[in-house]
């Protein structure tokens, strides 16, 4: 069974304190691992898609990172606008389709 | 443009209303999604539409009762619903991509939601 553990679960930085979010995996067959970002009482906003190891994609302040067993979201010199749930996905086959697996996410607070 | 709209934001009802809740996409994604979100948990599917057939029931309730009238819309249906099934409802689409030999899957596009409370 394809699981997704995120850590930690929750995550207070002072602003400009950078810091990295982890997303292990266990998957039979990966089809691409994804991270969103999610503010309170909104839908999950799609940030990056990684699909073999070794692969890297960067948006601002935000590095995604893949190893065959985990992927790290680096996020360097944050502001409190980066404050949201983080959630890590990883695709798989279901019923012919390719259906996420999210992990719980990792709330983020960033202070001034 | 990677839009998913959803209507409404909001919705109020009482467990003896009937009421839908409204997903549109144009961006020509063949496959269309509902998930049931709770306060500090993940999406959790609830059903699958490919190809304006749905695909996948993840053994919902039938007082939730999904309709894709065509590739760009998709409804849900609510009746006789339980103050626990209060949640926010996320629409989503992707492109359509079927079978073994394809080594990618697709980016899952969401929309901004619909909060429901039911009373």
């Amino acid at each position: 069974e394809d699981q997704v553990t995120q850590s930690p679960e929750a995550l207070r930085l002072q602003e400009g304190e950078s810091s990295s979010l982890n997303c292990s995996y266990t998957v039979s067959g990966l089809r691409g691992l994804f991270w969103y970002r999610q503010d309170p009482g909104k839908g999950p906003e799609f940030l990056f898609t990684l699909y073999s190891a070794g692969e890297e994609k960067e948006k601002e302040r935000l590095k995604a990172t893949l190893t065959k067993k985990e992927s790290f979201l680096h996020i360097t010199a944050p502001k409190p606008e980066d404050s949201a749930t983080y959630l890590c996905a990883v695709q798989a086959v279901m019923g012919g389709s390719y259906i996420p697996t999210f992990g719980r996410g990792t709330s983020l607070i960033v202070h001034p | 443009d990677t839009e998913v709209t959803q209507t409404p934001k909001h919705l109020v009802m009482g467990m003896t209303n009937k009421k839908s809740l409204k997903c549109e996409q144009h961006m020509g994604h063949r496959a269309m999604y509902w998930y049931k979100q709770k306060a500090k948990k993940p999406p959790e599917l609830m059903f699958v539409y490919s190809y304006e057939k749905l695909s996948i029931n993840e053994s919902v309730p039938s007082r939730f009762s999904p309709e894709c009238p065509n590739s760009s819309l998709l409804n849900l249906h609510l009746h006789a619903l339980q103050p626990e099934d209060s949640a926010l409802y996320l629409c989503a689409s992707s492109q359509l991509r079927r079978g073994s030999g394809e080594k990618t899957g697709n980016t899952i596009y969401f929309g901004e939601g619909s909060w429901l409370t039911v009373v």
